[in-house]
């Protein structure tokens, strides 16, 4: 079935340096990379996605890469802050209707 | 502009209780979806309804899951005779399109079944 690979499942990193998250994913079809945001208690929230007519996006401090030969793509945070400490999951899609398939989420924690 | 909304925010059932969650989609969204989220897991797809027509049920893991949308808005996940297994937490996400993109979720409803 339909599956992703999601590396490190913890990050820890002291503010202003850079975090990077990685997935790999099986269905070539897809064509949709969204990655979400979810602190404690709360819901996921979309802070970046990138579709498969482009290799990189960018967002002030967030970028996200896409390799669709290798099918994985990442997730660059730089000068992390320690808000931006939360679970953070890439999922794909843009086929069957658009239904989205997560990875299992990394712990970013991001030390003052 | 308002997001999507679900209620009740928490819900503590005794096994075999009937449970219905609802979900607010954000207006004039065309698409909603379901997931489930164990704990410290990535959410789970359930199904999915483009306007009235639930057009992905593949997710739902047994037939006492069941969900519309009679009016295509607002949508209510009904599960029967729940088991302690069904504990998690459930998500609703609306997307404007048909294609997925840029999928909106609500805060969940947390499923507790002692």
């Amino acid at each position: 079935g339909e599956n992703v690979e999601q590396h490190p499942s913890t990050l820890s990193v002291q503010e202003g340096d850079s975090a990077v998250i990685k997935c790999t994913y099986s269905d070539s079809a897809s064509n949709y990379f969204p990655w979400y945001k979810q602190e404690l208690g709360k819901r996921p929230q979309l802070i970046i996605d990138i579709r498969s007519n482009v290799g990189e996006k960018k967002d002030q401090r967030i970028a996200v890469t896409l390799n669709k030969t290798a099918k994985h793509f990442s997730l660059h945070i730089t000068e992390t802050q320690p808000e931006d400490s939360a679970v953070y999951f890439c999922a794909f899609g843009g086929t069957s209707y658009g239904k989205l398939t997560f990875g299992q989420g990394t712990i970013l924690t991001v030390h003052p | 502009g308002a997001g999507v909304s679900q209620s009740p925010r928490y819900k503590v059932a005794k096994r075999g209780q009937d449970v219905a969650l609802r979900c607010d989609p954000i207006s004039g969204h065309v698409s909603l979806f379901w997931y489930q989220q164990a704990l410290g897991q990535g959410p789970e797809f359930l199904t999915y309804f483009q306007n009235e027509a639930q057009l992905d049920k593949s997710g739902l893991p047994s037939d006492r899951f069941f969900a519309e949308r009679p009016e295509g808005s607002v949508s209510t996940l009904k599960i029967q005779r729940t088991q302690q297994e069904d504990s998690a937490v459930y998500l609703c996400a609306s997307s404007r399109g048909t294609s997925g993109y840029e999928q909106y979720f609500g805060p969940g409803t947390r499923l507790t079944v002692t």
